[in-house]
């Protein structure tokens, strides 16, 4: 079955950078896209990124200048990097996998989601 | 960027209730707009993707409708487990999450 898994540092000392690992089973990363998607605590869901199907990404224009995603494709692991990391950007941070050809997309399968703390 | 707008913030319903949720776009979203629900401490999960499609597996008292700027969810009789925030997303015109609803009960 299906299934993602984010790991990562946990605390972030600000204006460092983050990186956090998504490693997926039970599907194929040429043939599925990854998103990553955070929330600060007791706030909204925010849309961060995503690598396609074809390695392509795009990203949130708001963080656009700061993250990168790529992925290991013989690991199943998709990689997010952030730079210049500051106390609002403290959330749980999720991959999940995009599905559904036109018009459809929609987040079927999600991880359980990594806490990233940012502070000294 | 596309915003978002999801009324009420907070809605309380008692068991049996019929609940209806809204989200507004700040332009025209062509029906590309899921829902999803959040537990607490918990993973989001899809309910109903491109407006009206419920997702298997969910519950057939979700249902949802819109087009346009304007999306509902509905639920056709509230049960204790259905207590989450819930969350609508658009996918028109980049890709935007409302601020969403808590769902408390009565």
């Amino acid at each position: 079955q299906v299934q993602l898994k984010e790991s990562g540092p946990g605390l972030v000392q600000p204006s460092q950078t983050l990186s956090l690992t998504c490693t997926v089973s039970g599907l194929s990363l040429t043939s599925n896209s990854v998103s990553w998607i955070r929330q600060p605590p007791g706030k909204g869901l925010e849309w961060m990124g995503v690598i396609w199907s074809n390695g392509g990404t795009d990203y949130n224009s708001a963080i656009k200048s700061r993250l990168s995603i790529s992925r290991d494709t013989s690991k199943s692991q998709v990689f997010l990097k952030m730079n210049s990391l500051q106390t609002e950007d403290t959330a749980m941070y999720f991959c999940a996998r995009g599905e559904g050809g036109p018009p459809y997309w929609y987040f079927d399968f999600w991880g359980p989601g990594t806490m990233v703390t940012v502070s000294s | 960027d596309i915003q978002m707008t999801q009324s009420p913030p907070v809605l309380s319903a008692s068991v049996g209730d019929r609940v209806t949720l809204s989200c507004k776009a700040s332009q025209n979203i062509n029906k590309n707009l899921d829902w999803y629900q959040q537990k607490h401490g918990e993973a989001p999960k899809l309910l109903i993707y491109y407006t009206n499609n419920l997702q298997t597996g969910i519950p057939s008292r979700f249902s949802g409708s819109g087009s346009g700027t304007d999306y509902t969810l509905t639920i056709s009789s509230l049960q204790p487990e259905d207590v989450a925030t819930y969350y609508c997303y658009q996918y028109n015109s980049g890709y935007t999450f409302g601020a969403g609803t808590k769902l408390e009960l009565k």
